[in-house]
């Protein structure tokens, strides 16, 4: 079964360049969320989206901004990168905004992609 | 706002044991969802076992079971017949139920190591 896609799987930037990380859902999702989880820490919410609509906002820093597309793939971009912004940045996704459909359809994970700020 | 507490940082079981792992909650919404995650050195975040707080009885997946006390705010997982490949990093999660946001909220999480 398809699972989502993240890319790249790993990426090094320095300090104060830009990176764009891509996130590929599940065919027919049409949810996806963005996480961050810094070295040694439990993974923290920074957005979400449905239907192309920025739907929540979690503690992303006003350097980053995310879209999604009409394809419902998403973009997360990081701006003036910090050495803090190292992290392994997850996308999961899923169908439906409503809890029960989330519940019923699933809430699957990519495999992240590990950013390094140097 | 809703936090998950994982008071074990590390945990160690002989293979072929059983090990729980613990975790409280805080909330003040009554229709919620409940998770473990696990996560291999792969990094990769994988459901072990879901609750519906809607739900009395408890969640069972295989090996993994939940206790699950709504009134005390705790979930904890039982692992049974410990093997080697459950070695990982897991995480509890809560998630509303009152489609304010399907967003995760973590634990810190709780390192479980697996001794042959």
């Amino acid at each position: 079964a398809a699972g989502v896609i993240q890319s790249p799987r790993h990426l090094i930037k320095e300090k104060r360049e830009t990176a764009t990380l891509k996130c590929y859902p599940i065919p027919r999702h049409d949810t996806v969320y963005w996480y961050q989880q810094g070295p040694g820490q439990d993974p923290q919410f920074l957005i979400s989206f449905y239907e192309k609509m920025q739907s929540d906002k979690g503690s992303i820093p006003d350097r980053f901004s995310a879209q999604q597309f009409s394809d419902y793939h998403s973009e997360l971009n990081m701006s003036s990168l910090e050495l803090g912004d190292s992290a392994l940045y997850f996308c999961a996704s899923s169908l439906g905004w409503d809890s029960q459909s989330t519940t019923n359809y699933g809430y699957t994970f990519g495999s992240g992609t590990r950013l390094t700020v140097v | 706002a809703q936090t998950v507490t994982q008071s074990q940082p590390e945990m160690s079981v002989q293979e072929a044991e059983t090990v729980t792992l613990s975790c409280t909650y805080d909330t003040s919404e009554s229709d919620y969802y409940l998770f473990w995650y696990k996560q291999p050195p792969s990094r990769q975040m994988i459901l072990v076992i879901r609750q519906e707080a809607y739900k009395q009885q408890n969640a069972t997946e295989n090996r993994f079971s939940v206790n699950f006390q709504k009134a005390a705010k705790s979930f904890s997982l039982k692992i049974s017949d410990s093997q080697l490949g459950d070695a990982a990093m897991y995480f509890c999660a809560y998630r509303s139920g009152s489609n304010a946001g399907n967003m995760l909220t973590f634990g810190g999480g709780t390192r479980l190591m697996v001794k042959p």
